[in-house]
């Protein structure tokens, strides 16, 4: 069974860099066959999807964070990070990270359980 | 951009059949997924390719797509489905595809 696991900063000041870690279990990120992505929800509002990348380091992003983001894979650790530059309030929110399996329209099958980021100074 | 619209809200007798639509400009070409979502938890995956169910989701949750709506339909519905709910596609219409989700309905079981 695939678990994944966030971590990182709960607190992030504005303007500063936004930076979580998922940590992948029970399967290999190098193995192929699916992206890792990132989504996050704001405080009582729906799903925005970030981003994804492919254990080569490939990477696609959402087109109205692509300025501010960068995901990256370390397949040693079995992880992928996440770092959104600029913060601002308008970015708390929880943030997932999740799988999605490799197809002409995908989904996601496994998600992390979410970890809350609030930006305050 | 491409706009998913749900339904905020939708509301149920225990027993009965809950239906949330998801509209989208010709929805029906794409292939649509769905999760529920608890309070404090994870999105989880019912429905995905407009009506395939992973293993585990039971065969009370089901799905269609055709023209402008996809729905998703939970059958002989229990107070533990009380839950929002969230469709799901690719938008390949532009140069940067991405992915695109609905507003998200709340189920409440009555």
């Amino acid at each position: 069974q695939v678990q994944l696991q966030e971590s990182g900063p709960g607190l992030v000041k504005p303007s500063q860099t936004l930076s979580l870690t998922c940590t992948v279990s029970g399967g290999s990120i190098s193995s192929g066959g699916y992206y890792w992505s990132w989504i996050r929800q704001h405080p009582g509002k729906g799903l925005e999807w970030i981003g994804y990348i492919y254990y080569s380091g490939s990477t696609y992003y959402n087109p109205s964070l692509k300025s501010r983001v960068t995901i990256s894979v370390d397949t040693s650790k079995n992880q992928f990070s996440l770092k959104l530059s600029s913060v601002t309030a308008a970015d708390t929110a929880v943030y997932y990270c999740a799988r999605e399996p490799i197809a002409v329209a995908g989904y996601f099958d496994y998600w992390g359980q979410g970890t809350l980021v609030t930006v305050s100074s | 951009s491409y706009v998913l619209t749900q339904p905020p809200s939708v509301s149920v007798a225990p027993g009965q059949t809950a239906r949330i639509t998801c509209g989208g400009n010709n929805i029906g070409s794409k292939s649509v997924h769905w999760y529920q979502q608890k309070p404090g938890q994870a999105p989880v995956l019912v429905v995905y390719d407009d009506s395939d169910r992973p293993s585990g989701i039971p065969e009370r949750f089901s799905g269609s797509n055709s023209g402008n709506t996809a729905t998703l339909t939970i059958s002989r519905v229990e107070a533990g489905d009380e839950a929002d709910y969230y469709c799901q596609v690719w938008d390949s219409s532009s140069d940067h595809p991405y992915v695109v989700f609905g507003g998200g309905t709340k189920l409440t079981v009555l």
